[in-house]
C-alpha cells in the first residue's frame, strides 16, 4: 500500500459511454499526476494539479477532462473514447513537483470495446 | 528534448547479480530515479540519485554519473521476486515532471 488509492480497478466500456477514473491520496501531498501506460511504451504523463491548479496538459485529447477539486482527489472523466485508448490508467502524488518522489496507485485497466 | 534509453530485457539467474543501465539527455538535471513495477501493479520508488557515486540500500544500488549522463541499478544476490520492470525517471530542469524510459523487464531464472 502506498498510500494513493483508485477505483475502480478495471473498467470495460463501450464507445459511447462515459466513465469517471477516481483517484485519492492519504499522504498529503500537494501534486497529483494521471499517467497513461500502454504495452511497451513508456509512462505518458497525461496531467499535473500542483495545488489543485492544472500545471501541465501533455497535448491530451479532450475526450480525457482531468478533475482536481482538492488536494487530496483527482478524477479523470472519460467520453467517447477509442479502442486505443485502452491502457492501465495510474495516478500519482508528491509532496510538491518537480523532482519530488511519486508515489503511485494500483492503476486502472481500461478497456473500450 | 528528453530522452531515456535503458535495454528492454534481460535475464539473469537467481543469486547473481546484474546491472540494469540507463542514458539519459535532458535539458537539465535535478535527479534520477529508478522504479520497480511487477506486472499488473503499480512502479514503487527503489531510489534517488542527484549527486555522482553510488547509493546503497540493501541488495539495491543505485550509480550516478551526471557528466556522462549515465546512471545504473545494480541487483545482488538476485531472488525470483526480483522479476519486474525497473524504470529509470530523470527529474529535469525546474519544475518539470518526471521523464520516465521504457523499462527494463528483468527476468530471474533458476
Amino acid at each position: 500500500e502506498t498510500g494513493v488509492t483508485q477505483t475502480p480497478r478495471h473498467l470495460v466500456m463501450g464507445m459511447t459511454n462515459k466513465k469517471s477514473l477516481k483517484c485519492e491520496q492519504h499522504l498529503g501531498h500537494n501534486a497529483m499526476y494521471w499517467y497513461k501506460q500502454s504495452a511497451k511504451k513508456p509512462l505518458e504523463l497525461m496531467f499535473v494539479y500542483n495545488f489543485k491548479e492544472q500545471t501541465e496538459n501533455n497535448s491530451v485529447p479532450s475526450r480525457f477532462s482531468p478533475e482536481c477539486p482538492n488536494s487530496s482527489h483527482l478524477f479523470l472523466h472519460l467520453h467517447t473514447l477509442q479502442p486505443e485508448d485502452s491502457a492501465l490508467y495510474l495516478c500519482a502524488s508528491s509532496l510538491k513537483g518537480g523532482a519530488d518522489t511519486q508515489y503511485f496507485g494500483p492503476g486502472t485497466r481500461l478497456t473500450v470495446l | 528534448g528528453q530522452n531515456i534509453d535503458q535495454p528492454t530485457e534481460m535475464t539473469a539467474t537467481e543469486g547473481a547479480i546484474v546491472q540494469i543501465n540507463c542514458t539519459y539527455q535532458t535539458s537539465g538535471f535535478n535527479g534520477l530515479f529508478w522504479y520497480q513495477q511487477h506486472a499488473g501493479e503499480a512502479p514503487t520508488f527503489l531510489s534517488y540519485n542527484v549527486l555522482d557515486g553510488l547509493e546503497e540500500k540493501g541488495r539495491f544500488s543505485s550509480f550516478l554519473s551526471r557528466s556522462k549522463g549515465y546512471s545504473y541499478l545494480l541487483l545482488k544476490e538476485l531472488q525470483m521476486k526480483d522479476s519486474a520492470s525497473y524504470l529509470c525517471a530523470v527529474s529535469a530542469e525546474g519544475n518539470t515532471p518526471l521523464v520516465f524510459g521504457k523499462g527494463t523487464r528483468l527476468s530471474v531464472i533458476a
